[in-house]
């Protein structure tokens, strides 16, 4: 079964590095997500990417943070200068344009990337 | 912002129990509600996308029911076993000017069951 891949699965960095997170969403998807996990509370939305640009993004994923589909088949997270509080898991995901219309299409989630600023 | 809420935050249960737990959503402009399945060090698995007030849908031993009109959806697993063990995440999305959506999850029921 298809299935979104994730690299790297942990990672550790310092306060202030730039750090990149990767993705293979499912290659016939067309939808791209990037949702985080800080330990210990909900998981929440960050960004969503549709035909090479954003189509929305929370109120977290400020300047310091910034996508790309660089090639067609990954897409990338990048954060520009880690803060402690960025550290938590990164989950990658992608949806297709099938489904009900206005249900919401099913959203297929990586494993995550967990990150740890220190 | 949607307020989803699941109840329990956690619950033990015995193998062969059956158990279930609820989600809480906004019932008003209500699209759609996913239920995921997220074991640990593995990626959250979709369980069910229920649209309809009343549907009910089946997954084996884990099946779901949908009230839109008062904002709730029920999980149910029959005869508990040790792989059921989990996190099960609902999330109403958002329905995304562009396309796609955006999930707005629970705090999620975590279910462990014991042998």
């Amino acid at each position: 079964e298809p299935e979104v891949t994730q690299t790297p699965s942990h990672q550790v960095t310092q306060m202030g590095q730039e750090v990149i997170l990767r993705c293979v969403p499912i290659s016939n998807h067309l939808y791209f997500y990037w949702y985080r996990q800080i330990l210990g509370q909900k998981v929440e939305f960050l960004v969503s990417f549709y035909n090479n640009e954003i189509s929305e993004k929370s109120e977290i994923f400020d300047d310091q943070f910034s996508v790309e589909r660089p090639d067609g088949s990954n897409f990338t997270l990048k954060i520009r200068s880690t803060k402690l509080e960025d550290s938590a898991m990164y989950f990658c995901a992608s949806s297709d344009i099938q489904g009900i219309p206005r249900s919401g299409n099913t959203i297929y989630f990586g494993e995550g990337s967990w990150l740890t600023v220190v | 912002i949607l307020n989803v809420e699941q109840s329990p935050q956690s619950l033990h249960v015995q193998e062969g129990d059956s158990t279930n737990f609820t989600c809480s959503f906004p019932s008003s402009n209500f699209y759609a509600l996913h239920w995921y399945r997220w074991e640990t060090a593995k990626s959250p698995e979709a369980l069910f996308v229920m649209t309809l007030n009343g549907d009910e849908k089946k997954k084996g031993r884990i099946s779901a029911t949908l009230n839109t009109k008062e904002g709730y959806s029920y999980l149910y697993i029959k005869g508990s076993q040790p792989e059921d063990s989990a996190t099960y995440l609902c999330a109403p999305p958002y329905i995304l000017t562009g396309g796609g959506n955006k999930l707005t999850f629970g705090t999620g029921t975590q279910l462990k069951v014991e042998l």
